[in-house]
Formats: structure tokens, sequence, C-alpha cells
């Protein structure tokens, strides 16, 4: 089962920022946080991971809590393109690639 | 270039009929995964091999057996196959084992078992 808690859906604006909650209060101490995306009808894509700090690339920023009990993924500047479903993980580093993917968040950015 | 390419797109056979689906990887990856989509969305792993060597086997009934000729290639077989079968299965990649390696996902084959 799924260790992480997101919202089923989320809107947002198109050029606004898109911040998508998860919550991972039963978080291990060396379980990572992963973001992943799924555009329909293609397989996911990855967006960043994170252990404790908060971290950033390209595509977006990840902002884990203190307590490592909750994060949020932001998408700065959102495109109509990042429509997708959102998922985030919560996987230990030694699982062999395990990993387990729950309901996520699918997020519609209307113009 | 595709990174990781998956044949056939679509698959459509009558119950109990044996398929396969192949997957290839161009990324000089060393791990190779196939995940299930079922029809409600949720995406479950059911295999992973490192090295040619089969890592995860997700209590996956053994009808499907996966099999991988060389690292950037892992197939999946399936025997005898059931309607709850019908699923998209995608095909993914990462450089090893370690839970930090960004997978790579194919594009998915959607099975129908009719």
């Amino acid at each position: 089962d799924a260790k992480t808690t997101q919202p089923t859906s989320m809107d947002c604006a198109e050029g606004r920022a898109a911040n998508l909650p998860c919550n991972h209060s039963t978080i291990s101490g060396n379980e990572y946080v992963y973001w992943y995306r799924q555009i329909h009808s293609q397989g996911p894509q990855y967006i960043i991971h994170g252990l404790k700090n908060n971290e950033t690339n390209e595509m977006a920023s990840l902002i884990i809590t203190e307590d490592r009990k909750s994060s949020t993924l932001i998408l700065p500047h959102a495109t109509l393109r990042d429509t997708a479903v959102y998922y985030c993980i919560v996987s230990p580093y030694n699982q062999g690639g395990k990993l387990i993917f729950g309901q996520g968040t699918e997020l519609s950015v209307k113009p | 270039d595709t990174a990781v390419s998956q044949t056939p797109k679509y698959l459509v056979t009558q119950m109990g009929n044996d398929k396969s689906i192949k997957c290839e990887q161009n990324l000089g990856h060393d791990t190779m995964y196939w995940y299930k989509q079922d029809s409600k969305k949720f995406l479950k792993i059911m295999f992973s091999y490192n090295n040619k060597e089969l890592i995860i086997n997700e209590t996956v009934p053994n009808r499907f057996s996966p099999k991988s000729p060389d690292k950037a290639h892992l197939n999946l077989h399936i025997n005898s196959l059931e309607l709850g079968d019908s699923a998209v299965y995608f095909c993914a990649s990462s450089q090893t084992i370690a839970g930090t390696d960004t997978q790579y996902f194919g594009p998915g084959t959607r099975l129908t078992v009719l």
C-alpha cells in the first residue's frame, strides 16, 4: 500500500504556481520522497526527489517539512502541458528501486 | 532516439492465449522493471531485473514470466491470458537498483483480453 496521501484533484491557472501537497506522516529515516507525473496515455516521468533538504531542478521545487511528515511539489509557472497525474512516493534508498504508486493528484492547468 | 521502447503498443487477444511484450532500453542502464496499470489507474510494480538477475517479484501469478536476455532487454511472457490481465503494462529502466536512480518509463503496452 502507498504510504502517502494526496488530494484527488487540483486546478491551477496557467502561468501561476501549482503547489501540490503530500502527506507522509509514517515516513522512516531512510526513506526518500519522490515525485513522478503521468501525462495522459504516457508512461510516468520523473520530476524530483529529496531526503530532508529542499530541492530544486529545472522542472520543479520540492519543499519537505522539518519533521519530514509532509512535502509540497511546486511547479513555479504551470503550463497547459503540466496537466497530468502527479504521484508522491516514499521509498527507501535500498529497496531495489521499488516504487509504490498511490492514487496521485490529478492536476488540471486551465487557460 | 527513444530511450525505453515497448512492442507492441496495443495487443488484443482472446482468453487462454499466450502473448509476449518486449522492452528495450538504449540508456546503458543495469536495471529494468515491469509495472502494471489497471483500469482504476493504479500503477503496481511486478518485476525488476538487475544485470539480468531477478530482484523483485511482487507476488505475480506464475503465468507471468519475465525474461532478460541481456541488460538492454526485458520481455514479459504471459500464459493462459485471463480477463483480469487487461491493463497497460509499462517497462522502465534505471542506472542501478538504487532507489534514488531515476526510473525512465516506456510508452506502455495496452493489453486487452476478450
